[in-house]
């Protein structure tokens, strides 16, 4: 059964860049069928897609965030990973990792979600 | 780049049937959607793809209870049979080659 796993800081200052990562279990990244995305949820807000890459390395990115996201991943670990430079208190939020079909939806499943907060 | 209209909040009765709605914005009325469910404290999950067409795909383990059906813009989420375990929020997700779009989400509150 396939699984998302999200890790990394949960508490960022102003200013600096945001680092997660994804593990991925029970199968691997490296399928053409699908893409491997990054997705956000501010506290009682509605979701926000931050961006997805495909394991050819081909990424895509919401055109909001693009200046400050970088989507990479790491097929001998099985892993994909965020960064968001210059954070601020707006990108507080609980961050999740998902399953896309390559070109379409997000399939899932979802990672369990991990808050990041933004604070000095 | 589309946008997806939900309303915030609706509400249903133990047993009754409920119909979600999410709106395309102009010019992009044929684009199909995704719906995923979102129940309190967890991640969201994936229900269907829907269709213009109003053709549904819903994902492994969704129950009968859940359907889809498309008017024009609109893109509907049918519950029959509403349980206590339905109350969650609800989005709506569209896409195009590069990118991908969520509405605001709905919030169903089971009475």
């Amino acid at each position: 059964q396939l699984q998302l796993q999200e890790s990394g800081p949960g508490l960022v200052k102003p200013s600096e860049t945001l680092s997660l990562t994804c593990t991925v279990s029970g199968g691997s990244i490296s399928v053409t069928t699908y893409s491997w995305g990054w997705i956000r949820q501010p506290p009682g807000k509605g979701l926000e897609w931050i961006g997805s890459i495909h394991y050819s390395g081909t990424t895509y990115y919401n055109p909001s965030l693009k200046s400050r996201v970088t989507i990479s991943e790491d097929t001998s670990k099985n892993q994909f990973s965020l960064r968001v430079n210059s954070v601020t208190a707006t990108d507080t939020a609980v961050y999740y990792c998902a399953r896309l079909l390559a070109g379409g939806f997000t399939y899932g499943p979802w990672g369990q979600g991990t808050l990041v907060t933004v604070s000095s | 780049q589309p946008v997806l209209t939900q309303s915030s909040s609706v509400s249903a009765s133990l047993g009754s049937s409920v119909k979600l709605t999410c709106t395309l914005s102009s010019g992009h009325s044929g684009y199909s959607i995704a719906w995923h469910q979102q129940q309190p404290g967890k991640a969201p999950r994936y229900l269907m793809k829907l269709e213009g067409s109003g053709t549904y795909n819903k994902g492994s383990g969704v129950p009968d209870r859940f359907s889809g059906s498309s008017s024009g813009a609109d893109r509907y989420l049918t519950i029959s049979n509403v349980q206590s375990e339905d109350e969650a929020d609800f989005h709506c997700e569209t896409w195009d080659s590069k990118t991908q779009v969520f509405g605001g989400g709905t919030k169903l509150t089971v009475v």
